[in-house]
């Protein structure tokens, strides 16, 4: 069971619009910076957005990110085939057992 | 061009060790805190350990906590991951990863291709 909460999978069809959404606690989100990743199949995770909403050089203004409270949100507009992959949202959580956390991932399919 | 590469990985049995190494290149390894993450087959990401650019700061989570190890040699540009005791659950790809400030709350910027630990008898 992930610290972070997010929707196993969501879809969406090419052109379209999809968010996917990362819950969390007062401990993690709620006073820390959320970053964003995404992994193609087989290869390693890529940083799409750290500190909530920046997106590091390279990564195209249709990804976006948003915090508020305790939860998070990756936006991807103008999806692409290429854009299937499992997305991952991260943060600290500065609890007793302070450490980064995951959510569990969510697998985005281009129908 | 930043580049991290790991290597190490292998089949172990319960109870085994094994070290893990990340040679880095293409930054200067010295200013950069350094992690390691790693995934269970058909898993998420767990993050493991995180160690600053001096090794001043050192963070594990629970589930490795008293059996891994880790540490760097910036004089190499090289992180390590010393893993006793190893248990099935353990078994997953290792990712070594640079941390894009010096302190939590960490984001990782830079990802290795990973290293596939097995722990099985």
């Amino acid at each position: 069971q992930s610290v972070l909460t997010q929707p196993p999978s969501v879809s969406a069809a090419p052109g379209q619009k999809v968010t996917i959404s990362c819950s969390g606690s007062s401990s993690n989100i709620g006073n820390n910076y959320v970053s964003w990743y995404q992994q193609l199949p087989g290869t390693a995770p890529k940083l799409l957005i750290y500190d909530n909403n920046k997106r590091p050089s390279g990564i195209p203004d249709r990804f976006s990110g948003s915090k508020s409270g305790t939860s998070a949100t990756l936006g991807i507009t103008g999806l692409q085939t290429g854009d299937e992959a499992d997305y991952y949202c991260g943060t600290w959580d500065s609890s007793l057992s302070a450490g980064q956390v995951f959510g569990g991932g969510t697998k985005l399919t281009v129908l | 061009e930043v580049q991290l590469v790991e290597s190490g990985g292998g089949l172990v049995k319960p109870g085994g060790s094994l070290r893990l190494s990340c040679a880095a290149s293409g930054f200067t390894f010295s200013s950069y805190s350094m992690n390691w993450v790693r995934q269970a087959p058909g898993k998420g990401l767990e993050w493991v350990s995180s160690i600053s650019s001096s090794s001043s700061y050192i963070y594990y989570a629970d589930s490795v906590k008293g059996r891994f190890t880790i540490s760097r040699d910036n004089a190499k540009n090289s992180l390590y991951l010393q893993m006793n005791s190893l248990r099935a659950e353990d078994t997953a790809v290792y990712y070594c990863a640079r941390a894009g400030r010096p302190l939590p709350p960490y984001y990782f910027d830079y990802w290795g291709q990973g290293t596939l630990v097995t722990v099985s008898s």
